[in-house]
């Protein structure tokens, strides 16, 4: 079954303590995306990945990083976590960023960053 | 300015009406234009695309974009209470490789 998992789905930290949110797809998809969700903002880009070791900002890339060391992984790292950053959190792929090209969503991770 | 506008609604109507839902943009450059359909808890999926101008349908729902006013719309046709969820619209297709979603609007579909 084509599909994009993310680990954990609910996280709550603190200020300050780094953390990784791990993204997967089995799809062999080129493109991978970090997207926050947050009310009143919809979903905003973080990250995006054309291919392995290829790796851009998207709209909100402040106080995140990504890598791409594989194809199929697409980690999301928080290296000082903040409040502000509680979110709802989406990886997605796809084979390409055109639009014919459907992009697959993950479950989604909830953080709290207290 | 936003890249993208659309109304968050929440909409709310009955079983069997015709539902209009719009998106504005500012990119002139965007050729790819979506709508993705998000259930409760769920990630968004893809239900519609269109590139550049023009109608697409399918089945009851049928996608236009109006390139010149930089206007895009869904509409749904004798809507369901299935299709009770939040529609965002996407666009792609400018300078870089991004995309660029609306903040979505509420639909609730009463039976």
């Amino acid at each position: 079954e084509a599909q994009v998992t993310q680990n954990p789905r609910y996280l709550i930290t603190v200020t300050g303590k780094k953390l990784t949110v791990t993204c997967s797809q089995n799809m062999n998809h080129e493109y991978m995306s970090w997207y926050r969700q947050d009310p009143g903002l919809g979903l905003r880009q973080i990250y995006y990945s054309m291919n392995v070791e290829v790796t851009d900002k998207g709209d909100v890339p402040e106080g995140y990083k990504v890598s791409r060391k594989e194809k199929r992984n697409f980690p999301l790292i928080l290296e000082s976590p903040s409040p502000n950053q509680t979110s709802l959190y989406f990886c997605a792929s796809s084979l390409s960023p055109r639009g014919q090209e459907t992009q697959y969503f993950g479950p989604g991770t909830r953080l709290l960053v207290l | 300015q936003k890249e993208v506008e659309q109304d968050p609604g929440p909409l709310s109507v009955p079983e069997g009406a015709i539902v209009s839902l719009n998106c504005t943009y500012s990119n002139s450059a965007f050729q790819y234009f979506m709508w993705y359909r998000q259930y409760s808890r769920k990630g968004p999926e893809l239900l519609m695309y269109t590139y550049s101008s023009g109608n697409k349908e399918d089945g009851r729902f049928t996608a236009q974009v109006d390139k010149s006013s930089k206007y895009i719309s869904l509409f749904i046709r004798d809507s369901q209470p299935s299709d009770s969820a939040t529609y965002l619209c996407a666009m792609s297709g400018g300078t870089g490789n991004q995309f660029y979603f609306g903040t979505g609007t509420s639909l609730t579909v009463i039976p």
